[in-house]
């Protein structure tokens, strides 16, 4: 079965240090990937997708994410960690071959907590 | 900007009442989706919708059901509330071109079904 997974329900890190949320995703050929976020309350947000070329995509907010297609990871990555980054963080991807319909598999969900 | 809107933040049913949940979006959107949100299952497809009038289950839809009357607008029913869809509800849209598209949320409705 096609599935998205975020292996680590929390992730902890300071502020100013760096951060990486995990993804992996198991489809048969190549997929759209994209990273959604998640403030209290509200509801998800766009942050980068990649579609195709170039492995390093980057997004709103200063994040960045790298397709490695070997590993079939899609990690999301921040350079210096701010405390309003605290969030929840979701993969997601649409396998090759499903409708045009924009249909997407989502991950379980990371909770980043960045502390002061 | 994108803005999706969904009618209620919070509401609260009793079981067996019949719910409706509405979803608008103001950018001519052809697909639409439901879900649901709940702590550990990530968010799960209830139903989508690519066109007017069109729709396809996802991956929950039983005890729930769609309409799309109108290009805009998207609206989820429970048609006897339960206990167990308790939870929160979030509505995206998104152009359509083969799933290259992001999509845009609404704020969600947290729904307590008592």
């Amino acid at each position: 079965a096609q599935s998205v997974a975020q292996p680590e329900d929390q992730v902890n890190v300071a502020e100013g240090n760096p951060l990486t949320v995990k993804c992996t995703y198991s489809v048969s050929g190549n997929p759209y990937l994209f990273w959604y976020v998640q403030y209290p309350n509200r509801g998800l947000q766009f942050l980068l997708k990649y579609i195709t070329g170039d492995n390093l995509v980057k997004g709103s907010y200063g994040f960045e994410a790298e397709f490695n297609k070997s590993q079939t990871s899609f990690h999301l990555k921040k350079p210096s960690a701010l405390v309003s980054d605290s969030a929840l963080y979701f993969c997601a991807v649409k396998p090759p071959g499903w409708s045009n319909t924009g249909k997407l598999i989502f991950g379980q969900g990371t909770t980043l907590q960045v502390k002061p | 900007d994108v803005k999706v809107t969904q009618s209620s933040r919070y509401l609260v049913k009793r079981t067996g009442e019949k719910v409706f949940l509405e979803c608008v979006q103001d950018m001519d959107h052809e697909n639409m989706f439901w879900y649901r949100q709940d702590p550990g299952l990530g968010l799960r497809l209830i139903y989508f919708s690519y066109d007017v009038k069109m729709k396809e289950k996802g991956d929950i839809p039983e005890g729930y059901s769609v309409s799309r009357e109108k290009k805009e607008r998207f609206s989820l029913i429970l048609e006897s509330a339960s206990t167990n869809q308790t939870s929160m509800y979030l509505c995206a849209s998104s152009l359509p071109s083969g799933g290259r598209n992001e999509q845009f949320f609404g704020p969600g409705t947290r729904l307590t079904v008592l």
